[in-house]
């Protein structure tokens, strides 16, 4: 079954509203997630890391006041578009690290398809 | 800037043939990469994966092969299916020391036919 949870699976909102995604670990504990972003027929796009208890870290171009993220607890991450707008729209999908006993395995959210109209 | 990037945009395989999937990475310094199958309007599942140590892990049904001195990863899939059908993606970690974030290829669609 699923390690870890996203929701929405999909959203339609209107152009100027905020949308939250939620991204939760569900039987294990993450103090790092990762939010990507996919464009139609490519690949993902680390977006930023999102950090428990501190700051989010954005990779290079991505807004920070467009894409605000809060890592409230061990287990939930959030994503919350702000000011959405048509160009926002796209799948995002995001990842939690857990460790097993041989290695570090990164773990997919099924993705929140956002459309902005 | 560095990325992974991959040769074939789309592969068409007939069912029961194997198939091979390429991927170029450029950064050196990465020390783990895996791969993923990516369905349409699914997150990325987990294939396998392989360490810089290595240069060969296999799973079942699936091989991935590591060539450090050329910096090429290969994923393999033997009999193919039609439930292989999916876009794969190479992945690396380029940073020494430990879990960190993962840079993605451009991505592969594997088309198996009957």
């Amino acid at each position: 079954g699923a390690v870890v949870s996203q929701h929405p699976s999909w959203v339609i909102c209107k152009s100027g509203t905020s949308v939250k995604i939620e991204c939760r670990s569900l039987d294990f504990q993450a103090t790092t997630m990762f939010w990507y972003r996919q464009f139609p027929k490519k690949s993902l796009m680390l977006m930023a890391t999102s950090n428990e208890g501190s700051k989010a870290t954005y990779e290079q171009g991505v807004e920070k006041d467009k894409f605000l993220i809060n890592h409230a607890s061990l287990t939930l991450s959030t994503l919350t578009v702000t000011s959405a707008h048509p160009e926002d729209s796209s799948f995002y999908i995001c990842s939690a690290p857990r460790q097993g006993a041989m290695n570090t395995e990164a773990f997919f959210g099924q993705g929140t398809r956002l459309t902005v109209v | 800037g560095e990325s992974v990037g991959l040769h074939l945009p789309t592969l068409s395989v007939q069912e029961g043939d194997n198939s091979i999937i390429n991927c170029a990475y450029s950064n050196s310094a990465s020390d783990y990469f895996i791969w993923y199958k990516q369905e349409s309007g699914k997150g990325p599942q987990f294939i396998i994966d392989i360490r810089s140590n290595m240069d060969k892990r296999q799973g079942q049904r699936v091989t991935v092969l590591l060539n450090k001195t050329v910096k090429h990863l290969s994923l393999q899939i033997a009999a193919t299916q039609p439930g292989d059908s999916a876009v794969y993606f190479c992945a690396e970690n380029p940073f020494s020391g430990g879990y960190n974030k993962l840079i993605f290829g451009a991505g592969t669609r594997l088309a198996v036919h009957p």
